[in-house]
C-alpha cells in the first residue's frame, strides 16, 4: 500500500530565512503526481506545488522549490525568503497513476505546522 | 460558484443523530472527493465519484457512512446513527478529467461535533 510519511510535526523560521520541509513516500509505481499543499487556519486546502514523476526537473514556483529524488522516494519542500503567510499547516500528498490503480485517491501525510517567526 | 462550497460551515449533534453534509463542487469538474480531517492529522480518504457514479468508496468507514451525488455535481455526505468517534473536519475537494494538472480544488470544510 501506498504511504507518506512526514516525520516534522512541527518547524519554526525566522522571517526572510528559508526552511525545509520533509516527505517521504511509498510506491512500487513508477509514474505518479506528489503534491504540498499548504491549510492555512480557515482550513481551505491550497495547491502550493506539484511534481509529476516522469519529469526529472525539480518543480519551482516563485519561492517554493522542491527536491525530488525518486529513487530515494524523497519529496521535500523549500520555502525561500520566509513570509509571515506562509505560517500554516503542510501536507505532502501522493496520488498513483489511473491506469494501475483505477481510481485518483490522493493520498495525505499528517501534516507539518510550519510558525515564521517575525 | 467560483470555488467549491460547503454547508453547512460547522454542525453540533447529538450522539445517534442523523447529519447530512454538502458539496458544491467547481462547475465542470467530473471528480469529487470526500476526506475527513480529524484534529492534528491529515486527510482521509473516504470516497471518490466520478460523474455520478461512486468510483471508489474503499474509505468509508462503516456502512453508517453514504454518499450520494444524483446529478454528477452536488455531494451529499450522510452519516446516521453519529458517534463520538465521528467528530472531525469533512473536506470536499473537485477535480477536472481527465486532468493533466492532477490539481484538487477543496472547499473550507464542515466541521462535525458530535457530543
Amino acid at each position: 500500500a501506498q504511504t507518506v510519511t512526514q516525520s516534522q510535526p512541527e518547524m519554526s523560521v525566522q522571517e526572510a530565512e528559508t526552511v525545509t520541509l520533509s516527505c517521504t513516500y511509498d510506491t512500487s509505481e513508477s509514474d505518479y503526481y506528489l503534491f504540498w499543499y499548504k491549510q492555512p487556519p480557515s482550513r481551505q486546502m491550497i495547491l502550493v506545488i506539484r511534481q509529476e514523476a516522469y519529469k526529472q526537473q525539480n518543480a519551482t514556483e516563485n519561492r517554493f522549490s522542491v527536491n525530488f529524488q525518486k529513487a530515494a522516494k524523497s519529496f521535500s519542500l523549500k520555502i525561500s525568503d520566509s513570509q509571515l503567510g506562509d505560517a500554516a499547516m503542510y501536507f505532502c500528498a501522493y496520488r498513483p497513476p489511473f491506469t494501475t490503480s483505477g481510481t485518483y485517491k490522493y493520498i495525505f501525510g499528517t501534516g507539518t505546522r510550519l510558525k515564521v517567526l517575525a | 460558484g467560483a470555488g467549491v462550497s460547503q454547508t453547512p460551515s460547522n454542525k453540533v449533534t447529538e450522539k445517534g443523530k442523523y447529519v447530512e453534509l454538502r458539496c458544491d463542487p467547481i462547475s465542470g469538474h467530473t471528480a469529487l472527493y470526500w476526506y475527513r480531517q480529524s484534529l492534528g492529522q491529515g486527510p482521509e480518504f473516504l470516497i471518490y465519484f466520478q460523474g455520478t457514479g461512486a468510483a471508489d468508496d474503499s474509505g468509508l468507514p462503516n456502512d453508517r457512512f453514504f454518499a450520494v451525488r444524483p446529478e454528477g455535481s452536488v455531494s451529499t455526505l450522510k452519516i446516521q446513527r453519529t458517534e463520538r468517534g465521528d467528530s472531525a473536519v469533512y473536506l470536499c475537494a473537485s477535480s477536472p478529467l481527465p486532468g493533466n494538472t492532477g490539481e484538487l480544488f477543496f472547499g473550507e470544510g464542515s466541521r462535525l461535533t458530535v457530543l
